[in-house]
């Protein structure tokens, strides 16, 4: 299994394009999320999804707007760049489904490293 | 190069000597936490968890405290090797699934050889 991966792993844009994050997850997992990583902080929940077409709000989601067509991917995009959203970008899944426990742990992408000038 | 985690908190330590990294949280209802190490040009990588109803819990050269009273965790790293520089992270653990956690500052721990 590759995991979690992410594409691309960088970029630099100009305030107010566009641009969309790729993640992709091969574990079957039914949740995913999308965090951003700031420099000398800890990783804030963006977005997140329980399943396909089911997407819901995080702690900092103005912004970036999400879905979920299909149990696999789940793209961030960025609607209007700003420097402010100069971060790391991490997504991850956990198993979630029938299964589901509160125990359950994320599974973490290598990051994209945005920077909006 | 890297600028996440520049303005950590910084833990030294001798290559062999045990490594004690603290946390505190301020949610007394909070019930379950977990550790995430993440090196350099990486996403955080689970270490171990551990359950309120737990006070410590053991893994493989590691060791979480959860002391519910003052709020605080630790994770003990035992006969820390060049292999354990990197940021950790404490976390909390909120909504069933694990879809959503809460990620603490982190701590990043440099071992000397």
């Amino acid at each position: 299994n590759a995991g979690v991966t992410q594409t691309p792993k960088f970029q630099v844009l100009k305030t107010g394009q566009s641009m969309t994050l790729q993640c992709a997850q091969d574990m079957n997992h039914e949740y995913m999320s999308w965090y951003r990583q700031d420099p000398g902080m800890g990783l804030r929940l963006i977005h997140y999804s329980v399943g396909a077409g089911i997407t819901d709000q995080g702690e900092v989601p103005n912004g970036y707007n999400v879905s979920r067509s299909t149990t696999e991917d789940f793209p961030l995009r960025l609607l209007s760049a700003a420097p402010s959203q100069t971060s790391v970008y991490f997504c991850a899944s956990s198993r979630g489904g029938a299964r589901v426990k509160d125990t359950d742990t994320q599974y973490f992408g290598p990051g994209t490293r945005l920077t909006v000038l | 190069g890297e600028s996440v985690g520049l303005h950590l908190p910084t833990l030294s330590v001798q290559e062999g000597d045990n490594s004690i990294i603290n946390c505190a949280y301020s949610n007394s209802a909070s019930d379950y936490f977990i550790w995430y190490k993440q090196e350099s040009g990486k996403g955080p990588q689970f270490i171990i968890d551990i359950r309120s109803n737990m006070d410590k819990r053991q893994g493989q050269r590691v060791t979480v405290l959860l002391n519910k009273t003052v709020k605080h965790l630790s994770l003990q790293i035992a006969a820390t090797q060049p292999g354990d520089s990197a940021v950790y992270f404490c976390a909390e653990g909120m909504g069933t699934g694990g879809f959503k956690t809460i990620f603490g500052a982190g701590t990043r721990l440099f071992v000397k050889a």
